[in-house]
């Protein structure tokens, strides 16, 4: 089964507003979590990488204020996209590492994805 | 910076054939992995390449890694229409943050 839970699923929403992202490890500690992006047709592009407790680190060319991250606890990461337009379109997807992870040769474990259209 | 890099980019093969994906990196690193995604969904883990010579093998997909020619190999056997997807490799270069490489979408085609 999944072990890290990402919501929602799919956001459609207006142009100009927030829209928040969770990520959640179900059965282990995520003591880091990265947020990724996908545009149609490409790879993965690593957005920024958080620990809990600590700020952000965000890869070059990523608006931390434009994209806010949040790891307050060894179960949560949160995604803010504020105020968002219609280039911020695109599929986001968290992944989670730590301590005593299932599968523990992964070095991540991916959520399902969130779908993100702003019109 | 640690560049990753995947051939072909698009592959569209029959059914029944034989073809093998090239994942090249850049710097040193004993760690590879293989994913699958497909459309609309996010990834799903195929294989973990932890060492020099290793190879790992589920069903028709066999994969491979070379850390001294910095290569890895992903071979489809016999390939089935369900094999359709977009193939990514990956390479973890420190603090399990990974590289992705561009993906290899593969269409098996009756």
């Amino acid at each position: 089964g999944a072990v890290v839970s990402q919501h929602p699923s799919w956001v459609i929403c207006k142009s100009g507003t927030s829209v928040k992202i969770e990520c959640r490890s179900l059965d282990f500690q995520a003591t880091t979590m990265f947020w990724y992006r996908q545009f149609p047709k490409q790879s993965l592009m690593l957005m920024a990488t958080s620990n809990e407790g600590s700020k952000a680190t965000y890869e070059q060319g990523v608006e931390k204020d434009k994209f806010l991250i949040n790891h307050a606890s060894l179960t949560l990461s949160t995604l803010t996209v504020t105020s968002a337009h219609p280039e911020d379109s695109s599929f986001y997807i968290c992944s989670a590492s730590g301590r005593a992870r299932p599968r523990s040769n992964q070095p991540q474990h991916f959520g399902d994805g969130t779908r993100l259209s702003i019109l | 910076e640690l560049k990753v890099e995947q051939n072909p980019l698009f592959l569209s093969m029959q059914e029944g054939k034989n073809y093998t994906i090239y994942c090249n990196y850049s710097t040193t690193s004993d760690r590879l992995y293989w994913y699958r995604q497909d459309p609309g969904k996010s990834l799903e883990s195929l294989f973990v390449l932890l060492s020099n010579g290793a190879v790992k093998q589920e069903g028709r997909l066999m994969a491979s890694l070379d850390t001294k020619a910095r290569l890895s190999t992903l071979h489809i056997t016999a390939a089935v229409h369900d094999l359709s997807a977009t193939y990514f490799c990956a390479v973890d270069i420190t603090s399990e943050k990974l590289v992705f490489g561009k993906g290899t979408k593969l269409t098996v085609n009756p």
